[in-house]
């Protein structure tokens, strides 16, 4: 059974563009999540979708957005990028037990410069 | 609403030597317990979870963690560790129940296993 799969696993953007992370989550998985990961402040919450509805969002700004797809697959969008952007992104799925474990993808990193 | 804590960020052990990651929580409400290895460069992959049941939870590795209720902990062990084992770790919680629960991590402990 394939994992979760993320692309592109690294890029480079500078101040101010816009960058688009795609993820495909576990066949059958129906619940996908965005992490942000910076040394900072660690693993944090962005948002998760289910059935193609956002049902949880964390605290980050409105500039960071998803979307899923009818597939299941999820796209995170960041625009007007900045420095602080610079991070890991994680995308994990989750099967049908709500029990709330969840299983990575190996991440997306971004480097704004 | 849920935290944790890992109160080192950082443990130094020799190889063979036992460890163990401290973790503690806080929850208003029972919840199912994380731990996740992350090797750099990479995702993060279950070591092991609580549920239910049996305190004492196994997991890959050799690695295993003990839930304690009563000391809101959940602190991972393994009684001889190989250079291997280098990574960091975190430790998670989400609520019991409901379908939009959330997992939510700890800062993240590195261990750094030394020849």
């Amino acid at each position: 059974k394939a994992g979760v799969t993320q692309t592109p696993r690294y890029l480079i953007k500078t101040r101010g563009q816009q960058v688009t992370l795609s993820c495909s989550p576990i066949s059958g998985h129906r619940s996908v999540s965005w992490y942000q990961q910076t040394p900072g402040q660690g693993l944090q919450f962005l948002f998760e979708y289910f059935s193609e509805t956002q049902r949880n969002k964390g605290n980050f700004p409105g500039r960071f957005s998803g979307r899923q797809f009818s597939n299941s697959r999820s796209e995170m969008n960041v625009s007007t990028l900045e420095l602080g952007d610079s991070a890991l992104y994680l995308c994990a799925s989750r099967g049908y037990v709500d029990t709330g474990e969840l299983f990575f993808g190996e991440g997306s990193r971004l480097t704004v410069l | 609403a849920q935290s944790v804590t890992q109160l080192d960020s950082q443990v130094p052990v020799f190889e063979e030597a036992p460890v163990e990651l401290r973790c503690n929580y806080s929850s208003s409400v029972s919840v199912y317990l994380f731990w996740y290895v992350q090797y750099p460069n990479q995702g993060l992959q279950l070591l092991l979870k609580y549920l239910s049941g049996s305190t004492l939870v196994k997991g890959i590795n050799g690695f295993e963690a003990e839930f304690n209720k009563s000391q809101t902990s959940f602190h991972l062990r393994k009684p001889s560790v190989h250079i291997s084992d280098t990574a960091e770790y975190f430790c998670a919680v989400s609520a019991y129940g409901g379908a939009t629960n959330k997992l939510i991590f700890g800062t993240g402990t590195l261990l750094a296993v030394q020849p």
